[in-house]
């Protein structure tokens, strides 16, 4: 079935320890975007890619980078992770066209003890 | 940049109940306007949007009406059941751009 997907779904990491939290779609989207939630809570936008080899910095100031070698794959990396970096991260991915809507993964929750 | 203000941030309903969330948008640009439901522990997903060529859009108990000209757009639930408690956001996109600009959340909450 066609759909974005994100593991894991739960993470509980010490501080100072790198990640990659996962994202991959099967919709052939060339749009793909990571949010920052906590829960019930705005969705701040981190990062967002218009296709391969293209990312961009969003509007939340974010210490977390992004690859995008493979169209179906949005990989996000924090190098060193922080108590503060504690949070849901939404990826989620959009057809080629503006007025085509957002579809969500299920979210990675992430704790840094 | 585009700004989107929605308000309330909460509302609390008795089931049966109409329930209407309000957005406003600052970019006269904006020609894309969705609204998502994101239940308690689960992702946000796409329940109804309208175009700008539009001035209202139904489906079901669920309605969305647009004023281009005052730029606000209006999340309209009518007969509120348990399971439309949620949160709901609205978004925005302007014409230049394939990034939506999200409202801050309405919590719905609809009392058996």
């Amino acid at each position: 079935e066609a759909d974005i997907y994100q593991t894991p779904r739960y993470l509980v990491i010490g501080t100072g320890k790198k990640i990659t939290l996962e994202c991959s779609q099967t919709m052939g989207h060339d749009k793909m975007y990571w949010y920052q939630q906590d829960p019930g809570m705005e969705l701040h936008l981190i990062h967002y890619s218009y296709g391969v080899n293209s990312t961009e910095k969003g509007d939340l100031s974010s210490e977390s980078t992004v690859s995008r070698i493979r169209t179906e794959h949005f990989p996000l990396t924090l190098e060193s992770a922080r108590p503060s970096h504690t949070s849901q991260y939404l990826c989620a991915s959009s057809a080629d066209r503006k007025d085509s809507p957002l579809h969500f993964g299920n979210g990675t929750r992430l704790t840094v003890t | 940049g585009e700004n989107v203000e929605q308000h309330p941030s909460t509302l609390s309903v008795q089931e049966g109940d109409s329930a209407v969330i309000k957005c406003t948008y600052s970019d006269s640009a904006s020609n894309y306007f969705p609204w998502y439901k994101q239940e308690l522990g689960k992702r946000p997903q796409l329940i109804i949007d309208i175009r700008s060529n539009v001035g209202e859009k139904k489906d079901q108990r669920i309605a969305v009406t647009l004023n281009k000209t005052a730029k606000h757009f209006s999340l309209h639930i009518t007969e509120t059941q348990p399971e439309d408690s949620a949160v709901y956001f609205c978004a925005a996109r302007s014409g230049g751009s394939y990034i939506p600009t999200f409202g801050r959340g309405t919590s719905l909450i609809v009392h058996p």
